[in-house]
C-alpha cells in the first residue's frame, strides 16, 4: 500500500525567504511523485513530478522538489517566498499500476510581507 | 489548453434527495476518477472507471455512490440519498492511460456540494 506524510499542516514564511515543505512516502513499488498546489476555491493545478531518472526536478513557478530514496522523500523548496505563493500544497504518489493518486494531508504554506 | 470542466461549481441539495455531478473529462483520456475533499481535510480518492467499468473504489463509496459515463463525452458521480457528510468538495480528474504509464491526472476545477 502507499501513503504520504506531510510534516507540518502549516508553514509560515516571510516574503523572500526560502520555503520548504516537506513529504515522505511509502510504497513497496517505485514510486511516482507529484506536488499539487490549491489557491482559495479552486482546484487542484500540478506543480511538479518525478517519475524516473533526475531526482531533482524543476517545476512551474520556481519550486522545485528532490526525490530521496534513502530517505523515503520528496520534499518541495522554493529559494525565494512570494506572497502568491500562499496557497494549500499536496504531495501525491502514484505508480505504474495507475488507478488513483494518494494524497498528502496537505501543508497550507503562508507568506508574510 | 485541455482541460477538464466540471459542472455546476456550486450544488445545495437537502438531505436524502439524489445529486448528479457532471464532469467532461479531456477527451482523449481512458481512465476517468472521482475525489472528494472535506472542507479542511486531505483529497480523498473515491473511484477509478476505466472501459466502462470500475476499476477500483474506495471505502467511501458505498452503496450511496456509483458513476457512469452514459455518452462519449460526460462522466457522472451520483449519490443516491446526501446525508449532511457528504458535503465535500467533488475533484474529477482524467489520465491518458492506466497500467504501465506515469500517470498524470488532470483536475477539475471541483464542484461545491452542500447538503443542507
Amino acid at each position: 500500500a502507499q501513503s504520504v506524510t506531510q510534516l507540518g499542516s502549516h508553514v509560515s514564511v516571510s516574503e523572500g525567504a526560502l520555503v520548504l515543505l516537506r513529504c515522505n512516502y511509502s510504497s513497496s513499488v517505485p514510486p511516482y511523485l507529484f506536488w499539487y498546489v490549491q489557491y482559495p476555491n479552486q482546484g487542484l493545478q500540478l506543480l511538479l513530478k518525478y517519475t524516473t531518472g533526475a531526482t531533482l526536478v524543476k517545476g512551474i513557478n520556481g519550486f522545485e522538489a528532490e526525490f530521496k530514496k534513502s530517505e523515503t522523500s520528496f520534499h518541495l523548496t522554493k529559494p525565494s517566498a512570494h506572497m502568491s505563493d500562499a496557497a494549500e500544497y499536496f504531495c501525491a504518489v502514484s505508480n505504474t499500476g495507475g488507478f488513483k493518486t494518494i494524497f498528502g494531508a496537505g501543508t497550507r504554506l503562508f507568506v508574510k510581507a | 489548453e485541455p482541460e477538464v470542466t466540471q459542472t455546476p461549481s456550486h450544488q445545495v441539495t437537502q438531505m436524502g434527495q439524489e445529486v448528479i455531478l457532471r464532469c467532461v473529462p479531456i477527451s482523449n483520456h481512458l481512465y476517468f476518477y472521482w475525489y472528494r475533499q472535506i472542507l479542511g481535510q486531505k483529497v480523498e480518492f473515491l473511484v477509478s472507471f476505466y472501459n466502462n467499468e470500475i476499476s477500483e473504489k474506495s471505502e467511501i463509496f458505498d452503496d450511496q455512490f456509483s458513476v457512469e459515463r452514459p455518452d462519449g463525452s460526460n462522466f457522472t458521480l451520483k449519490i443516491r440519498s446526501t446525508k449532511l457528510e457528504d458535503s465535500a468538495m467533488y475533484f474529477c480528474a482524467s489520465t491518458v492511460q492506466g497500467a504501465s504509464a506515469v500517470q498524470e491526472a488532470f483536475f477539475g476545477q471541483g464542484t461545491r456540494l452542500t447538503v443542507v
